[in-house]
């Protein structure tokens, strides 16, 4: 299995733009996740799908972010419009079920200029 | 509510020498599960050991191996032997039976001196 996919890998933009950020779970995972990593507050959970339907997502800081789970292989975080403050490492994890590890992309850095 | 913390956020170790991290955690709930996390600077998180907290037993998974200490709701993490290739953050986590929510706490960073 190839592990939990991300892309980009790295993304630049400027404030104002939509950013789509695309996740592509480990097969058979039922639970997927949307974690943004920053220095000052860490790795922080944004919203969790099971069975493709969101469960969660309280974590989402504020309507300009919104995710898709059309399926059970493909996930999106979408930011529109984006703001320098939204720049950070942004991860995606999948997991077989409850107290089952997590396994995680490589995630998407991401700067808001 | 869940918490977890990591007191220590940064450490170092000579080459081949043990650490030891530490970790806390707050949780109402009688069984859940902890882990810890190492995020070197290739940024993959990748799992390095896990512990059922219904089971007293220690894991331990080659050089890594921890303490669990139920009734103080602690979790550390010690390396032996400790490599080059430990240096990197450690995350400790916790995730209880009644959702599936991932806690995480601040991290360590560990150092390991040649």
């Amino acid at each position: 299995d190839a592990g939990v996919i991300q892309s980009p890998r790295h993304e630049v933009t400027e404030m104002g733009q939509e950013v789509t950020l695309r996740c592509k779970p480990i097969s058979g995972h039922d639970y997927l996740f949307w974690y943004r990593q920053t220095m000052m507050r860490g790795l922080e959970l944004l919203i969790y799908f099971n069975n493709n339907v969101p469960i969660d997502d309280s974590g989402m800081p504020e309507d300009r972010f919104s995710a898709k789970m059309p399926n059970a292989s493909f996930s999106t975080l979408k930011i529109q419009p984006s703001e320098p403050r939204d720049s950070a490492v942004y991860f995606c994890a999948s997991s077989r079920g409850i107290s089952e590890k997590l396994f995680f992309g490589s995630g998407t850095q991401l700067s808001v200029l | 509510a869940q918490t977890v913390t990591q007191s220590q956020p940064e450490m170092s170790v000579q080459e081949a020498e043990t650490v030891t991290l530490s970790c806390t955690y707050d949780t109402s709930e009688s069984n859940y599960y902890l882990f810890w996390y190492k995020q070197p600077p290739s940024r993959q998180m990748i799992l390095v050991i896990r512990q059922e907290a219904y089971k007293q037993q220690n894991a331990t998974e080659n050089r890594f191996s921890v303490n669990f200490q139920k009734a103080a709701k602690s979790f550390s993490l010690k390396i032996s032997d400790s490599q080059l290739g430990d240096t990197a953050m450690y995350f400790c986590a916790f995730t209880g039976n009644t959702g599936n929510q991932f806690y995480f706490g601040t991290g360590t960073s560990l150092t390991v001196i040649p």
